[in-house]
């Protein structure tokens, strides 16, 4: 069974501190990671997809990295506009299901 | 530009009451669709997709039920709300084909109470 694990669960972070939000996923053979923000109330809006080990994506302050166990989104000086939800899913390769799993979420607060 | 719209935003219906949330996209043709339900820290639950009209998947039995009558229409319906179907409602729409899938557009969502 494909898993996801987010963490931290919630993250508070002074305007300016940088720090990650870490996706680690169990998947038999992977064929796509995604990167979703979601603000409250809202849908998930999509930021990223990464499909192999080793790439990197960045758009504005946020870098989304992959290897073969897990996923990053470094956050560089981040501002009260970052705060939201942000979710990782979890797309499994060749025979398996192509239907998303999701974690559930790092909830981010960023502190003016 | 591929939008995709869903309504109401919010609503509260008693217990026992009938559902039918709807969901449109523009500007793509033959997208599968998605009903998906978020609860409070428990992440995003697929309660059903379709890749074609009249072709609904369940994933998870309950007594909400989904039809997709036109190529671009979704909607998600029951005969009587519980409690426990309180939640936020997604709508998502996805273009792939077989082996590409390349993620889902969100509808901005339904917050549905059931009182």
């Amino acid at each position: 069974e494909d898993q996801v694990t987010q963490s931290p669960e919630a993250l508070r972070l002074q305007e300016g501190e940088s720090s990650s939000l870490n996706c680690s996923y169990t998947v038999s053979g992977l064929r796509g990671l995604f990167w979703y923000r979601q603000d409250p109330g809202k849908g998930p809006e999509f930021l990223f997809t990464l499909y192999s080990a080793g790439e990197e994506k960045e758009k504005e302050r946020l870098k989304a990295t992959l290897t073969k166990k897990e996923s990053f989104l470094h956050i560089t000086a981040p501002k009260p506009e970052d705060s939201a939800t942000y979710l990782c899913a979890v797309q499994a390769g060749p025979g398996g299901s192509y239907i998303p799993t999701f974690g559930r979420g790092t909830s981010l607060i960023v502190h003016p | 530009s591929q939008t995709i719209h869903q309504w109401p935003a919010t609503l509260v219906q008693p217990v026992g009451s009938p559902l039918s949330l709807e969901c449109t996209v523009e500007g793509t043709s033959n997208p599968n669709l998605y009903w998906y339900r978020q609860a409070a820290g428990r992440g995003l639950q697929l309660l059903f997709y379709s890749v074609g009209i009249g072709q609904i998947s369940s994933e998870v039995p309950q007594n909400l039920s989904a039809s997709r009558p036109q190529d671009r229409q979704f909607i998600l319906s029951s005969k009587k709300l519980l409690l426990s179907d309180s939640g936020f409602y997604l709508c998502a729409w996805s273009r792939d084909r077989g082996r590409d899938f390349y993620g889902y557009t969100f509808g901005s969502g339904t917050r549905l109470t059931v009182v």
